[in-house]
C-alpha cells in the first residue's frame, strides 16, 4: 500500500507562491495523486488531481516528476483565506481500494 | 444542489454505549467513504462502499465498528460499546463512481462531518 509523507507545516507570506510536497515512494503503476484542502471544523474539499507530468486548474497546479515517487502542489500567490491544511491523498488497489491520506500539512498564511 | 449530510452533528455518549452515526449521500453518487480524524490528527479511511458493497472491511479499527449501506443511498456507522479512543471526528464522503473513467478514483465530497465523544 502506498504510504505518503508531508511537512508537517509551513508558514508563507500573502503573495507569495507555495509550494507542498508530499512522498510517495511506493506508488503503483495505476495510482493517481489526489490534493484536498481542509478548514478548520469543515471536511476537506477537493483541490486537484493528476498522474504524471502538470495538471493546473483554476486554484493550483500539480507536478508530478517521471518516477511519480512525489508530487508538488503549488499554489500561487496565497492569500490569508488559503490558510488550511492540505492533504494528499494516494489510492492502491490491491483486490480492493485503500485510500491513504497524508497526515497533512498545515499552511499559515501570514498578512 | 444538496451536498452530503450527517447526523448528528455532534454525539456525546457515556462509555460503553452503542452509537449510530448516519451518511446521506449526494443523490446519485455511488460510492461512499467513511473515514475518521482525531483531535489534531489527519485522515483515517475506514471503509468504502461501491453500491451497498463494502469489497474490504480492514480499516475499519476493531470488531466493535461495523457499517451498512442501504439502497445505495444512505449508510451507517455503528460502534457498540464505545471507548474513550473512538472520540473523534467521522467523515462520510460519496463521489459519482469510485473510479472516474476507469482511471484515478473519484473526485470525494466530504460532509460535515460527526464530533463523537465518548466520555
Amino acid at each position: 500500500l502506498a504510504k505518503t509523507t508531508q511537512p508537517i507545516s509551513m508558514d508563507s507570506y500573502e503573495g507569495q507562491e507555495v509550494n507542498i510536497t508530499c512522498s510517495h515512494n511506493n506508488i503503483a503503476t495505476n495510482d493517481y495523486i489526489t490534493w484536498y484542502q481542509q478548514f478548520p471544523s469543515q471536511g476537506p474539499r477537493f483541490i486537484i488531481q493528476g498522474y504524471k507530468t502538470k495538471v493546473t486548474n483554476e486554484v493550483a497546479s500539480l507536478f508530478i516528476p517521471a518516477d511519480r515517487k512525489s508530487s508538488t502542489l503549488s499554489l500561487p500567490r496565497v492569500s490569508l483565506s488559503d490558510t488550511a491544511v492540505y492533504y494528499c491523498l494516494v489510492a492502491s488497489r490491491a483486490g480492493s481500494y485503500q485510500l491513504t491520506f497524508g497526515k497533512g500539512t498545515k499552511l499559515s498564511v501570514i498578512p | 444542489g444538496a451536498g452530503v449530510s450527517q447526523s448528528p452533528s455532534n454525539k456525546v455518549t457515556e462509555k460503553g454505549k452503542d452509537v449510530e452515526l448516519r451518511c446521506d449521500p449526494i443523490s446519485g453518487h455511488t460510492a461512499l467513504y467513511w473515514y475518521r480524524q482525531s483531535l489534531g490528527q489527519g485522515l483515517e479511511f475506514l471503509i468504502y462502499f461501491q453500491g451497498n458493497s463494502a469489497p474490504d472491511k480492514s480499516g475499519l479499527p476493531s470488531d466493535r465498528f461495523s457499517a451498512e449501506r442501504t439502497g445505495g443511498s444512505v449508510s451507517t456507522l455503528t460502534i457498540q460499546r464505545t471507548q474513550q479512543e473512538d472520540s473523534a471526528v467521522y467523515f462520510c464522503a460519496s463521489s459519482l463512481a469510485l473510479v472516474a473513467g476507469g482511471r484515478g478514483t473519484d473526485t470525494q465530497y466530504f460532509g460535515p462531518g460527526t464530533r463523537l465523544t465518548v466520555l
